[in-house]
């Protein structure tokens, strides 16, 4: 079956980086774009960065530009998202996401992995 | 603030239909047929429902159902049953530099 399994969250000092990882498994992993999505505490889902399936186009929302990075490994059918000068604005849980089409909306999601930026 | 403006909560009893609404702009759910629905349970991952404004995934069930006028897309919950409670997150996606925006959540709960 479709499975996106993420590692790599935990806590973080303010202006501390850490990588998340994402692997992909039951699907034509190359053929999907892949996402990150994020949730803080008690709030709603923000879109964090996009990567289309060909590496071609990324993005990034405003928030996150210029300190966060996204990219893929194609033939281990993983993703990932470096994440330099964190702030406490950025504790969330991050979700990795997948899917056909963009503009479809995300198919596939990860279990979420906490991140905690605190000194 | 989310980009997509969904109401808090919206409650109802088993059986009954409720809808939940989002409203977007001409940059969004206005302009393109790329709207998604997602259904979150506390602590876990949320779950694609609807897609493209009014198409289900293999094996979501028919009572929910989508729709779209101008700026604002629904999302409608028939048959109300109490595995239906939990939240719903609307999705467009955007002529902006975000590719998708969310609305901020709905919390649905079954009387």
């Amino acid at each position: 079956q479709v499975q996106l399994v993420e590692s790599g969250g935990g806590l973080v000092k303010p202006g501390g980086s850490l990588r998340l990882s994402c692997a992909g498994s039951g699907f034509t992993f190359n053929d999907h774009y892949v996402s990150w999505i994020r949730q803080a505490p008690g709030k709603g889902l923000e879109w964090v960065s996009y990567m289309s399936s060909n590496i071609d186009y990324t993005n990034y929302a405003d928030s996150v530009k210029g300190r966060f990075t996204i990219s893929r490994d194609n033939a281990k059918k993983s993703f990932y998202l470096q994440m330099n000068s964190l702030r406490a604005e950025d504790t969330a849980v991050y979700y990795c996401g997948s899917g056909t089409m963009v503009t479809r909306g995300v198919d596939y999601w990860g279990q979420g992995t906490l991140v905690t930026v605190s000194s | 603030q989310s980009a997509l403006t969904q109401p808090a909560s919206v409650s109802g009893s088993p059986g009954q239909s409720i809808t939940i609404s989002c409203t977007g702009t001409s940059s969004d759910v206005g302009s393109y047929n790329y709207v998604s629905w997602y259904q979150q349970y506390p602590g876990k991952a949320p779950k694609l429902m609807i897609y493209d404004v009014n198409n289900r995934p293999s094996g979501i069930s028919n009572r929910f159902s989508g729709s779209k006028s101008g700026n604002t897309a629904s999302l409608t919950i028939s048959g109300l049953q109490a595995e239906d409670e939990a939240d719903y997150y609307c999705s467009s996606y955007t002529s902006t530099r975000s590719v998708r925006v969310f609305g901020g959540g709905t919390k649905v709960t079954v009387l």
